[in-house]
């Protein structure tokens, strides 16, 4: 399969610890990045690779994988996390890429 | 300061043609793969094309193999999408996207704020 599947909506109290979640064959060879968007913007790369930040993104922001499943954790959620993610790898052939379809996180 | 400015979008028949730009600035351009990235109105986020370094390698997303070309012109600094036989499901704006690597690692660190193209009649 060349999807990636990601949870539609997730919330999070503020201060605390969230994980939004990104299943996909594909997620088995390759690693995934995640994506930040908010409204009327473009989308900011948050976490790359193993668990690589971008300079300037927040240390509150990491990455994992395990067998299938890719995961985003933000430890101590801020009301400006409030955003669209989406994760995305490459496809089972190698070259192409497949995003999923995105996870609206709610900091309440 | 590192900016892509993409142009070229618009309204089209269906059928039509237009021809995206993404002018890069504060980055050395020929040292980076590049790609399109397309999101629908309220939708998620597409991968459309990439293309390496130097323009020897090109790919495409199913939806759009046939019908776009990517390319670059290093000498300008600026990435293209070529766009023909356009459908009403290409409404979407259109990003460009910087790759961290000079092949496609497909992790993209810079974005451009985007172009709008509608295809309707």
């Amino acid at each position: 399969s060349s999807e990636l599947t990601q949870d539609p909506a997730v919330s999070v109290a503020l201060g605390q610890t969230v994980r939004i979640t990104c299943q996909g064959d594909s997620l088995r060879s390759y690693y995934a990045s995640w994506y930040q968007q908010k409204p009327g913007q473009a989308p900011v790369l948050v976490i790359y690779g193993k668990n690589n930040r971008p300079s300037g993104i927040p240390d509150r922001f990491s990455g994992s994988s395990s067998g299938n499943t890719a995961s985003l954790t933000i430890t101590g959620a801020q009301a400006e996390d409030e955003a669209d993610y989406y994760c995305n790898s490459r496809d089972s052939s190698g070259d192409h890429v497949v995003f999923g379809g995105g996870t609206k996180l709610t900091v309440l | 300061e590192v900016q892509l400015l993409e142009s070229g979008g618009g309204l089209v028949q269906p059928g039509g043609s237009l021809r995206l730009s993404c002018a890069a600035s504060g980055i050395t351009f020929s040292s980076h793969a590049m790609s399109w990235v397309r999101q629908a109105p309220g939708k998620g986020l597409e991968w459309v094309s990439a293309i390496s370094d130097t323009g020897g390698s090109t790919y495409y997303a199913d939806s759009v193999k046939g019908r776009f070309t990517i390319s670059r012109d290093n000498s300008k600094n600026t990435l293209y999408l070529q766009m023909n036989s356009l459908r009403a499901e290409d409404t979407a704006v259109y990003y460009c996207a910087k790759d961290l690597g000079t092949v496609t690692t497909y992790y993209f660190d810079y974005w451009g704020q985007g172009t709008l193209v509608t295809v309707s009649s």
